[in-house]
């Protein structure tokens, strides 16, 4: 399985709202609604904030909403905060598991 | 609570073996996969593999196949990632995560803090 694919980075402005892509293929992304995807601020441990492409984790805020089309999947964060700055990896499970490169998350 | 409490830092030399821990609390050891995630200085997420303590079925990332081991101790709670022969480029930090395969569709849930392991040449 080859890395799914992100943009390096993307950036907003408080208040707005910005989604990160995430394209894999038809044999992972697009098979299976197992993609999730993960916040890491620096100097800390990934955090899951959606499974299975739209669901969230108790405690995570319902600013964030996952959704999928095809073999591509997104995250859209809603009302942009500044401690929405960080790093966001997607994954999909296709009978092992497979990160993308990761984006970059900057709040102007 | 479930928590995955890693070994501290490391500092070794090219060549020299390295053992690091994950010491996992909060909930039955032997029911979920563990993951060993390294990431570059810099750099995304790789699996390395993946290891259930259950059974000791271990499935590695074909990148790493071969150049670490995983194993687990049921009696302690441990899963550990072994090198051999560390090279200078297995500079990195390295989280253990357990994969939740029935209530979050395979997904990490939990994860340790991390290891720093640097490795000069």
């Amino acid at each position: 399985q080859s890395a799914l694919t992100q943009p390096a980075s993307v950036s907003g402005s408080p208040g707005q709202s910005i989604t990160i892509s995430c394209t894999g293929t038809s044999s992972d992304v697009g098979s299976y609604n197992l993609v999730s995807w993960y916040q890491q601020h620096p100097g800390q441990a990934p955090k899951l904030i959606i499974y299975e492409v739209n669901k969230r984790p108790s405690g995570v805020s319902n600013r964030f909403s996952g959704s999928k089309s095809g073999d591509a999947a997104a995250l859209t964060i809603s009302g942009l905060l500044a401690d929405d700055e960080a790093d966001y990896y997607c994954c999909s499970y296709a009978g092992s598991n497979v990160f993308g490169g990761g984006t970059k998350l900057t709040v102007l | 609570e479930v928590q995955l409490v890693q070994s501290g830092a490391e500092v070794k030399k090219a060549g020299e073996s390295l053992k690091i821990s994950c010491k996992v609390s909060g909930y039955t050891f032997t029911t979920y996969w563990i993951a060993w995630v390294r990431q570059a200085p810099g750099k995304g997420l790789e699996c390395m593999g993946i290891i259930h303590p259950g059974d000791s079925n271990i499935r590695y990332s074909p990148s790493f196949q071969g150049q670490v081991t995983m194993s687990a101790d049921k009696s302690t709670t441990t899963a550990y990632l072994h090198w051999s022969s560390l090279k200078a480029s297995d500079t990195a930090m390295y989280y253990c995560a357990r994969r939740d395969d029935f209530w979050s569709g395979y997904a990490f849930d939990h994860w340790g803090q991390g290891t720093l392991i640097t490795v000069s040449s």
